[in-house]
């Protein structure tokens, strides 16, 4: 079973550069997000999914996009990449959307993307 | 402000030894309460889920328990072995700034020795 697969797992970046972490799921699961780890905190929800073709902005949404174009894919963008961007990225799906963010189901995991940005 | 906080920070224990980590939170209303593991370098894993109306929780050698009233939760691991040796992270789903979320707690580094 693959679960939620991240590419790539590392990624170094100048100030300014884009780039695109990407995001599989093969659990026919609804709900997508995108949430950010930095030592000292808990993870920060970026964007979400409830569905193909829905995304909405999670607590800090800045300098990053999505699309949902499929059910299994949900890609984020680093538009024009910033020092402050430097952090571990983990892609996270659920069966159940919960109604925008309240999402009650159990969240699967990816293996995350760790990211810095020079 | 972190309405979910964890405590200790670290953690270091024997391996067969017992230990409890705590949560407290000032979600309101609340839904649920999840406790996950995450090894180094590896993405967070659900060991159990909670609602407001369960005490106690058990997942093999992990116990969950969850006072609504006190607004607190522990996690407990019995006879610890080193593959226990993890970030073990509090969420609790509720409502903040108006809407619903899930809030993640900072989490306790876990190192079990030999």
């Amino acid at each position: 079973n693959a679960g939620v697969t991240q590419t790539p797992k590392f990624q170094v970046l100048k100030t300014g550069q884009s780039m695109t972490l990407q995001c599989a799921q093969d659990m026919n699961h609804e709900y997508m997000s995108w949430y950010r780890q930095d030592p000292g905190m808990g993870l920060r929800l970026i964007h979400y999914s409830v569905g193909a073709g829905i995304t909405d902005q999670g607590e800090v949404p800045n300098g990053y996009n999505v699309s949902r174009s499929t059910t299994e894919d949900f890609p984020l963008r680093l538009l024009s990449a910033a020092p402050s961007q430097t952090s571990v990225y983990f892609c996270a799906s659920s069966y159940e959307a919960g109604g925008g963010l309240q999402n009650t189901g159990e969240l699967f995991f990816g293996e995350g993307s760790r990211l810095t940005v020079l | 402000k972190n309405q979910v906080e964890q405590s200790p920070q670290s953690l270091i224990i024997l391996e067969g030894k017992n230990c409890t980590l705590q949560c407290n939170y000032t979600v309101s209303p609340f839904s649920n309460l999840r406790w996950y593991k995450q090894d180094t370098g590896r993405g967070p894993v659900s060991l159990t889920i909670m609602t407001f109306s369960e005490n106690t929780k058990s997942n093999g050698r992990y116990t969950a328990t969850l006072d609504a009233d006190t607004k607190q939760s522990s996690l407990h691991i019995t006879a610890s072995q080193l593959s226990d040796s993890a970030s073990y992270i509090c969420v609790v789903s509720g409502v903040s700034g108006g809407y619903n979320k899930l809030i993640f707690g900072a989490g306790t580094r876990l190192a079990v020795h030999p």
